[in-house]
């Protein structure tokens, strides 16, 4: 399957702390972007990773690409109630087209 | 701009009726992705199109599962005499045209078209 997988499957934590999430993939990468999903709405993009890079920032976000593990994880630091959401990595393939394939998601909670 | 447009935003049909779900790109996007959602679960990719162009079906069931991206008019994913099963959410997303030279590729989604077969 070209599906991605991430754990945890569901995440719990306070207002405050920080948040990680982890994605697999099986096959060579172009990129991989992570997303949120609100309950009941579409994707939103958040941040893309280049293969060749190993580590990207934008404001709380912070993402990490081991390519040699076939890895990335998405560090969401000092998180807000607002935050709450599931969030999906999404690779794009070296081979083939421009579709991506997402993962099966991590639901976040943060609680006030 | 609108976004990515999809309609209906719910949709409820018998079985062996037939469902068609559309999807308007974002203004500029000549290229179309629909994915599936079932509750609780990630998205899985369906098909890939562009402008009268089929360019990856790999993702779509063989059988009564078909979609569209005309030159003039919305993309359309049509389900044909549906079943159960075929409750879910179903996602389209648009990007500009070909690959950027890193091959980086970002989706624009619709809010999705939830389809329930009674």
């Amino acid at each position: 399957s070209q599906q991605g997988e991430e754990d945890p499957q569901a995440l719990s934590i306070q207002e405050g702390e920080n948040a990680t999430m982890n994605c697999s993939y099986k096959t060579s990468i172009n990129n991989l972007q992570w997303y949120r999903q609100n309950s009941g709405r579409g994707l939103v993009h958040l941040i893309l990773i280049r293969s060749n890079e190993r580590e990207k920032h934008s404001g709380r976000l912070r993402v990490t690409l081991d390519t040699s593990k076939k890895s990335s994880s998405l560090l969401i630091t000092a998180s807000r109630a607002a935050d709450t959401a599931s969030y999906f990595c999404a690779h794009g393939e070296q081979t083939g087209a421009n579709n991506l394939f997402f993962g099966t998601g991590t639901r976040l909670t943060v609680i006030p | 701009n609108a976004g990515v447009m999809q309609n209906p935003r719910h949709l409820v049909r018998r079985r062996g009726q037939e469902a068609r779900l559309r999807c308007s790109p974002m203004k500029g996007h000549s290229h179309v992705y629909w994915y599936r959602q079932l509750p609780e679960e990630g998205l899985k990719f369906m098909v890939y199109l562009q402008k009268e162009n089929i360019i990856d079906e790999s993702g779509m069931p063989k059988e009564r599962f078909s979609a569209e991206f005309p030159k003039e008019g919305p993309s359309i994913l049509r389900i044909q005499q549906v079943v159960r099963g075929d409750s879910a959410a179903y996602f389209c997303a648009s990007s500009p045209g070909g690959p950027t030279s890193s091959g980086a590729n970002v989706l624009t989604f619709g809010a999705g078209s939830r389809l329930t077969v009674l």
